[in-house]
């Protein structure tokens, strides 16, 4: 079955780091394009960041220089590393597998809460 | 505020049909014909509906249709069932080296 699993969210005070993982069955994570997409409570959906089969990354500008994507081949994971956390990051994090033109994710995970607060 | 612009509530009658519009610009809707669609029921993860516009991936009713006239795209949601009734979100894709763009979500209402 095709499927992601994310994991690593919970609460962090303003200024700390997380990292959250995404594990993924049934297709390859480096043959993809795999996004992380964010919702905050009661709003929209934001992408977030994507890391393209080639090893590529790109960012939103809301999170460029705090943080980071990757992956680990080995163990079929995509990873987000948070730094620098403000409250405004608080939302639930999906990952996501791009169709593979950049355009739309078919599959997502089923999202982790992640909470900044004091 | 969103990219992409959506109604906040649409609303309709079992077996009614329903269209969502979705607004961008040249450099997003307009400039491509890669916009999708996505369905979002409380506390699940969202699902891909239409992408490129108007294609349904496979399990998609054929009851939800996309299409676009300009900067404008609409999602058609026709022969209402309650469980239609979940937030709507459209996308769509705004260059390379970048993210989709999202509009802020429709509340589809199934009376």
């Amino acid at each position: 079955e095709v499927q992601l699993v994310e994991s690593g969210g919970g609460l962090i005070q303003p200024g700390g780091s997380l990292r959250l993982s995404c594990a993924a069955s049934g297709f390859t994570v480096s043959s993809n394009y795999m996004s992380w997409v964010r919702q905050a409570p009661g709003k929209g959906l934001e992408w977030v960041s994507v890391i393209y089969s080639g090893g590529s990354t790109y960012y939103a500008d809301s999170v460029k220089g705090r943080f980071t994507i990757s992956r680990d081949n080995s163990k079929n994971t995509l990873y987000l590393q948070m730094n620098s956390l403000r409250a405004e990051d608080t939302a639930v994090y999906y990952c996501a597998r791009d169709l593979g033109d950049g355009s739309a994710f078919d599959i997502w995970g089923q999202g982790t809460m992640v909470t900044v607060s004091s | 505020q969103s990219a992409l612009t959506q109604p906040p509530s649409a609303s309709g009658s079992p077996g009614q049909s329903v269209t969502i519009s979705c607004t961008g610009t040249s450099s997003d809707v307009g400039g491509y014909n890669y916009v999708s669609w996505y369905q979002q029921h409380p506390g699940k993860a969202p699902k891909l509906m239409i992408y490129e516009v108007s294609k349904r991936p496979s399990g998609v009713p054929d009851r939800f249709s996309g299409s676009k006239s300009g900067n404008t795209a609409s999602l058609t949601v026709s022969g209402l069932q309650a469980e239609d009734e979940a937030d709507y979100y459209c996308s769509s894709y705004a260059g390379s080296n970048k993210g989709p763009v999202f509009g802020g979500g429709t509340k589809l209402t199934v009376l």
